[in-house]
């Protein structure tokens, strides 16, 4: 079974502060995905990546910068966090770069302070 | 810009029954559409694809239908159990670069 995994499932930080979220997937995807999740707004895509140190904007990346080093890992970065960065983050992947099924990690819920 | 919408109020349904969720969206039809599931505090679980060039998908109780004419796809789970109770939502892509859009979701409460 894929397994995607993210660093924490809850994270309390500050305002201003850089956080950083972390995910790994253990089936050799070459897709992976960042979205937030509010209430009443569903999934937004915020970044995403189809090979190693590649990487493209989805549709809400302001705030945000991504960085994939390594072909399972893609990290999740906020350079100042803000109040309204509170959400629920999830990272997803994907085998093929069309028409194939995303695999989702749990979720981090991020609270910002 | 495309807008994604789903039944914005929860479905309620009896157990046994078939539940019909609906996903519709506007201007241009999708490359293919996806449902997921989600359970409270978890992330979405991949359930069915279907392709534009397809009218209809099963998979065991679950049942996908796609109208281009009607912009408009319908879910449905047959003879409902109380654990299918969960958000459902659906999801489009405008390419094949594997990018969707996400509705809103809706959610599915079956009661024994």
């Amino acid at each position: 079974d894929v397994k995607v995994t993210q660093s924490s499932r809850y994270l309390v930080k500050r305002t201003g502060e850089k956080v950083f979220l972390e995910c790994v997937q253990d089936m050799d995807h070459e897709n992976m995905f960042w979205y937030r999740q509010d209430p009443g707004l569903g999934l937004r895509l915020i970044y995403f990546s189809y090979d190693v140190k590649m990487k493209e904007k989805g549709d809400i990346p302001e705030g945000y910068s991504v960085s994939r080093e390594k072909k399972e890992r893609f990290s999740l970065i906020l350079e100042s966090a803000s109040t309204n960065q509170t959400s629920m983050y999830l990272c997803a992947s994907s085998l093929f770069q069309g028409p194939d099924e995303q695999y989702f990690g749990p979720g981090t819920r991020l609270t910002v302070t | 810009s495309q807008k994604i919408e789903q039944n914005s109020e929860a479905l309620n349904i009896q157990e046994g029954k078939t539940a019909t969720l609906t996903c519709n969206y506007t201007n241009y039809s999708p490359a293919y559409l996806q449902w997921y599931r989600q359970d409270p505090g978890r992330g979405p679980v991949f359930l069915l694809l279907i392709r534009e060039n397809e009218k209809e998908k099963r998979k065991e109780r679950l049942k996908v239908t796609f109208d281009t004419t009607l912009k408009q796809s319908l879910f449905h789970i047959t003879a409902s159990q109380p654990a299918d109770s969960a958000t459902y939502l659906c999801a489009l892509a405008y390419n094949q670069g594997g990018k969707l859009i996400f509705g809103q979701g809706t959610e599915l409460s079956v009661k024994p």
